[in-house]
């Protein structure tokens, strides 16, 4: 059972606009999530986070909204550049409270297409 | 940024082989490490957490005698399966994590494993 949901495999922006992928989540324990950026042959990049306690988390061109209560994030690029072009996947994960990480669930990922 | 360096990035080798492969955090200390498979077209799957100095902890349905792990020192973390079989062939991509539960993961490029 799939507990972290990218529903759309790909999509497709001009240069310029904004891009919005999407993620929803079905565990209610999830508490913190993160957004990476992979490229062909190379590991995810990380590229923004958002705790439960938050429900935007803002840096540069990248925004990161959460709806608890609809389980649903997305993930705001703005503008899209080609450069952006690369497969994004959503991670969330049910922290240990009082410290250590802990093991990521992921999306299938979503590639996003910046077209010039 | 954070970098962690995984070896090698690609294994082809005959069934019954036992194969290792290093995960190295590079810039900072890793208190913990995690290890991850990916089957073709879905998502990155968590296989084990593995914290300096202690045993590894696995998740469900993975055998411990088959996936080997030692995180021996705060920057190295080995993966071993252990006589592998082609259903073993795989996409394996280790993270590293320094202390606090709000720190992000850092993934390597990840391990192509081809059983033939």
């Amino acid at each position: 059972d799939q507990q972290v949901k990218q529903n759309s495999p790909s999509l497709s922006v001009q240069e310029g606009r904004i891009s919005i992928l999407n993620c929803d989540y079905t565990n209610s324990m999830f508490d913190y999530f993160l957004w990476y950026k992979k490229y062909p042959a190379e590991g995810p990049t990380f590229l923004i986070s958002i705790s439960s306690i938050k429900d935007k988390n803002e840096d540069g061109r990248f925004t990161v909204f959460l709806n608890k209560s609809a389980k649903h994030l997305s993930l705001h690029i703005v503008p899209s550049q080609p450069g952006d072009s690369a497969v994004y996947f959503c991670a969330a994960s049910a922290r240990i409270k009082g410290g250590g990480a802990d093991g990521l669930t992921f999306g299938k990922g979503t590639h996003l297409i910046i077209q010039p | 940024g954070a970098v962690v360096s995984q070896h090698p990035s690609r294994v082809i080798c005959k069934s019954g082989t036992s194969v290792k492969i290093e995960c190295r955090s590079l810039d900072f200390q890793a208190t913990t490490m995690f290890w991850y498979r990916q089957f073709p077209k879905q998502s990155l799957m968590l296989m084990a957490t593995s914290n300096e100095g202690s045993k590894a902890t696995y998740e469900q349905g993975v055998e411990k005698d088959k996936f080997l792990i030692n995180h021996a020192s705060l920057t190295l973390s080995t993966l071993t399966v252990t006589s592998a079989h082609p259903e073993d062939s795989s996409f394996y991509i280790c993270s590293a994590s320094s202390q606090g539960s709000n720190q992000p993961q850092h993934f390597g490029d990840g391990t192509r494993l081809s059983i033939l």
